[in-house]
């Protein structure tokens, strides 16, 4: 049963760097798949982040794409993000997950909440 | 890129029928077979339960449907569950940013 799972600070300072790591498993990452994070702001709805692929370079929401980057690390069997620098509007749950090649997203971890303070 | 546009909410009584639609572009929704939609319910992460329009994945019921016409993709859920009422999220492949979702649809269960 492939299972995945979010890790990282839930507080981040404003203009700061947030980091999470989402490590996998009951599957190598090196078997195929891409890898993405997404968040949910507040009350709201979903939006994508970003795709990394083990032997391929990562894929950005161009709104994102300044701040965001995003790395794997097969040997651990996880993939990691990075915002920088954080707003207030960054406060978000983010969620990893394994995405397909048409583009669905079958697997996701249970999500994790990051707060950016002022 | 905007989000795909889904209705705010939609509701019906148990053992009826419900439709949330998702509408988006031909660069997204009616540019390819990709539109896949999410069950979320409060505190939990999404779940996958259309894929590829109108693909179930195992483990969903046939209750669950989805189809595509044009611009706008459809889910369907007949016979309503009171475990059915959740957020509802479409999704599709973008050329833009290789993922776009809609706005979420709350479905209530009268």
């Amino acid at each position: 049963q492939v299972q995945l799972q979010e890790s990282g600070p839930g507080l981040v300072k404003s203009s700061e760097t947030l980091s999470l790591t989402c490590a996998v498993s009951g599957y190598s990452i090196s078997s195929g798949y891409y890898w993405g994070w997404i968040r949910q702001p507040p009350g709201k709805g979903l939006e994508w982040i970003g795709q990394i692929f083990h032997s391929g370079g990562p894929y950005y929401n161009p709104s994102l794409k300044s701040r965001v980057t995003i790395s794997i690390d097969t040997s651990k069997n996880e993939f990691s993000l990075k915002v920088s620098p954080v707003t207030a509007a960054d406060t978000a749950i983010y969620f990893c997950a394994r995405r397909g090649n048409t583009f669905y997203l079958d697997v996701w971890g249970k999500g994790t909440t990051v707060t950016v303070s002022s | 890129q905007s989000a795909l546009t889904q209705p705010p909410s939609a509701s019906g009584s148990p053992g009826q029928s419900v439709t949330i639609s998702c509408t988006g572009t031909s660069s997204d929704v009616g540019g390819h077979n990709y539109v896949s939609w999410y069950q979320q319910h409060p505190g939990k992460a999404p779940k996958l339960m259309i894929y590829d329009v109108s693909k179930r994945p195992s483990g969903v019921p046939d209750r669950f449907s989805g189809s595509k016409s044009a611009n706008t993709a459809s889910l369907t859920v007949s016979g309503l569950q009171a475990e059915d009422e959740a957020d509802y999220y479409c999704s599709s492949y973008a050329v833009s940013s290789s993922v776009i979702f809609g706005g979420g649809t709350k479905l209530t269960v009268l």
